[in-house]
């Protein structure tokens, strides 16, 4: 089955303590991308990635980094997480790094509280 | 900057209503304009993407519209159902291939 997983889907921890959240797509999409959601401001994109080894900053990506060493995985790190970072984080991939016939797929999601 | 809106942000129907969802964007220089589905602490699912050359796409009780020259996109639902219930998202493709999102129109179908 063509799917975005992400892991861990929920995730308590406190001021400070490094956490990846990680990301995978099994369909050989080029791009990939992380947003976060919180209520009243929509999806902000954090980083996006166009192929292996190149990543972008997205709108919001102070107290986040990215990596693409291969092309299914995107993990999402938060080296010193803080309560603002407390949010629902969504990754997402599709297909063509600049296609405009390519829908992009999500995954389920993952709720982040930061104490 | 690409700005995309969305009004009403909540909307509540009967179900068997036809409706429809608006979303507005400030630069028409966009690649395509894109609508997807988001249930509650679920992730979003693409419902249609309409190119920048088309001005209509449709999949099953869903029509989504685009005019770029006004910046506007409209998603009608047909004979709408309980199970419609959701929050509707659109965003447009700027001129770098990234997504630019509108809030959302959080959409209630009372039975």
């Amino acid at each position: 089955e063509a799917q975005v997983t992400q892991n861990p889907r929920y995730l308590i921890t406190v001021t400070g303590k490094k956490l990846t959240v990680t990301c995978s797509q099994n369909m050989n999409h080029e791009y990939m991308s992380w947003y976060r959601q919180d209520p009243g401001l929509g999806l902000r994109q954090i980083y996006y990635s166009m192929n292996v080894e190149v990543t972008d900053k997205g709108d919001v990506p102070e107290g986040y980094k990215v990596s693409r060493k291969e092309k299914r995985n995107f993990p999402l790190i938060l080296e010193s997480p803080s309560p603002n970072q407390t949010s629902l984080y969504f990754c997402a991939s599709r297909g063509g790094r600049r296609s405009d016939t390519d829908t992009q797929y999500f995954g389920p999601g993952t709720r982040l509280t930061v104490l | 900057k690409q700005e995309v809106t969305q009004i009403p942000a909540a909307l509540s129907v009967p179900e068997g209503e036809n409706l429809v969802l608006n979303c507005s964007f400030t630069d028409s220089a966009i690649y395509n304009l894109q609508w997807f589905r988001q249930d509650p602490g679920k992730g979003l699912t693409s419902l249609l993407l309409i190119q920048s050359s088309q001005r209509e796409q449709t999949s099953g009780r869903l029509n989504a519209s685009l005019d770029k020259s006004s910046g506007r996109s409209t998603l009608y639902i047909a004979a709408s159902q309980p199970g419609d219930s959701a929050t509707y998202l659109c965003a447009a493709m700027d001129s770098n291939y990234q997504l630019i999102w509108g809030a959302g129109t959080k959409l209630i179908i009372k039975p």
